[in-house]
């Protein structure tokens, strides 16, 4: 069964400090991996999606790598900003399963202070 | 576009009341999803519904819990009868490639 971590939980940073946060997957057999930003009393924004064939995936500030042998990704985010304080969740959809079937984190929250 | 559009916002009901949750997904996307957070369990996918059929149900609990999706505009997910360990905030995402959309959500607390 697929087991999806993110270590930290939490994190605080100071505003303009580059954030690295981390995901890891027990099965490399994944179709795809998602990282998501939540915010309080809201649903599921999707930042990037990865396929299995790519290595990494850029929108703005945002970087996300994808290392499938070692069961890991991580989702950089640039000169951070207070407007970037949330919840970051990352999922992981597997080779066997259905479509949408996706396998969450718990996910990190960040904290940047002005 | 106003995304996926999620009633109620909130749902306070006592042990033994029905519940019906209600979505209304984005136009033009064929893919529905029912999810419920908790802290305890995360995120977990309920049903999944493509072109209005249901794909995948394996993730709803019990048979206490239904969800319909009559047209491709709009779907339900109703809880009959409620139990305290059902309060959660359960999110409708829509998608029409791999990328999702989701609702903001409904609280739902069952006394």
């Amino acid at each position: 069964k697929q087991e999806v971590t993110q270590i930290p939980a939490a994190l605080s940073v100071p505003e303009g400090e580059n954030l690295v946060l981390n995901c890891s997957f027990t099965d490399s057999a994944i179709y795809n991996l998602q990282w998501f930003r939540q915010d309080p009393g809201k649903g599921l924004t999707s930042l990037l999606l990865i396929q299995s064939s790519q290595r990494e995936q850029t929108s703005g500030r945002l970087n996300a790598s994808l290392d499938k042998s070692s069961g890991r990704s991580t989702l950089y985010i640039a000169a951070s900003q207070p407007g970037d304080s949330a919840t970051y969740l990352c999922a992981v959809r597997g080779t066997t399963d259905s479509w949408g079937k996706l396998q969450f984190g718990a996910g990190t929250q960040v904290v940047v202070t002005p | 576009d106003a995304g996926v559009i999620q009633s109620p916002r909130h749902e306070v009901t006592e042990m033994g009341q029905e519940v019906t949750l209600r979505c209304k997904p984005i136009s033009g996307h064929n893919s529905l999803f029912w999810y419920r957070q908790t802290m305890m369990r995360g995120l977990e996918l309920l049903i999944y519904f493509n072109n209005n059929v249901p794909i995948d149900d394996s993730g709803m609990p019990e048979d206490r819990f239904s969800a319909k999706m009559p047209n491709a505009s709009f779907s339900t997910l109703k809880i009959q009868p409620s139990e305290p360990r059902d309060s959660a905030v359960y999110f409708c995402a829509s998608s029409r490639n791999e990328k999702l959309f989701f609702g903001s959500g409904t609280q739902l607390s069952v006394l």
